[in-house]
């Protein structure tokens, strides 16, 4: 079954410090990876996407992604957090292999920033 | 621009009511989507227009109704609803460009949603 785990329900990180939030899939053929981020009450905000070429991504707002296709994994990374980091971030994953546009969505990480 | 708009922001009716969920886009896009989301939870996907015919419906219930009367407009007309379907109703865009194929490539684009509740 094709499938996204983000491990970690809520993530905290002090401001300043470098956050991680951790993404892996398991999809038949090539993935294509998207990083969302969802703020109280609100839609999902589009940080960044891996398609091909360039393992490390960057996106929106200081965001940047790393593809690791023998970890199956696309780890979202930020070097220094801002409080206004604090949201809701969900990884998906459209299975290019079969090429479908319905995104397998991670069940979200929560990443509370502290001041 | 990237926008998606949607309104209302907030419904609330009762159970034999019909209402209307409204979005609307003006970037181009050829495809457009429904979601319900719960709290704390991944959006689910409802339907899918695809240059404005029905392209996917994840088997909702017939109370859900979508209509797409033109390449920026998307409805999602509600009748006799249950308390279970209060939920954050968001609607997205994508490209879909139709000459490079790249549908499994697009980015969706979001609307803030509307938060329904059910009474």
């Amino acid at each position: 079954a094709q499938s996204v785990a983000q491990p970690e329900d809520q993530v905290n990180v002090a401001e300043g410090n470098p956050l991680t939030v951790k993404c892996t899939y398991s999809v038949s053929g090539n993935p294509y990876l998207f990083w969302y981020v969802q703020y109280p009450n609100r839609g999902l905000q589009f940080l960044l996407k891996y398609i091909t070429g360039d393992n490390l991504v960057k996106g929106s707002y200081g965001f940047e992604a790393e593809f690791n296709k023998s970890q199956t994994s696309f780890h979202l990374k930020k070097p220094s957090a801002l409080v206004s980091d604090s949201a809701l971030y969900f990884c998906a994953v459209t299975p290019g292999a079969s090429g479908t546009y319905k995104y397998i969505f991670g069940t979200g990480t929560r990443l509370k920033v502290l001041a | 621009d990237t926008e998606v708009t949607q309104t209302p922001k907030h419904l609330v009716m009762g159970m034999t009511n019909k209402k209307s969920l409204k979005c609307e886009q003006h970037m181009g896009h050829r495809a457009m989507y429904w979601y319900k989301q719960k709290a704390k939870k991944p959006p689910e996907l409802m339907f899918v227009y695809s240059y404005e015919k029905l392209s996917i419906n994840e088997s909702v219930p017939s109370r859900f109704s979508p209509e797409c009367p033109n390449s920026s407009l998307l409805n999602l007309h509600l009748h006799a609803l249950q308390p279970e379907d209060s939920a954050l109703y968001l609607c997205a865009s994508s490209p879909r460009d139709r000459v490079l194929w790249t549908q499994a490539t697009d980015t969706q684009y979001f609307g803030p949603g509307t938060r329904l509740t059910v009474l």
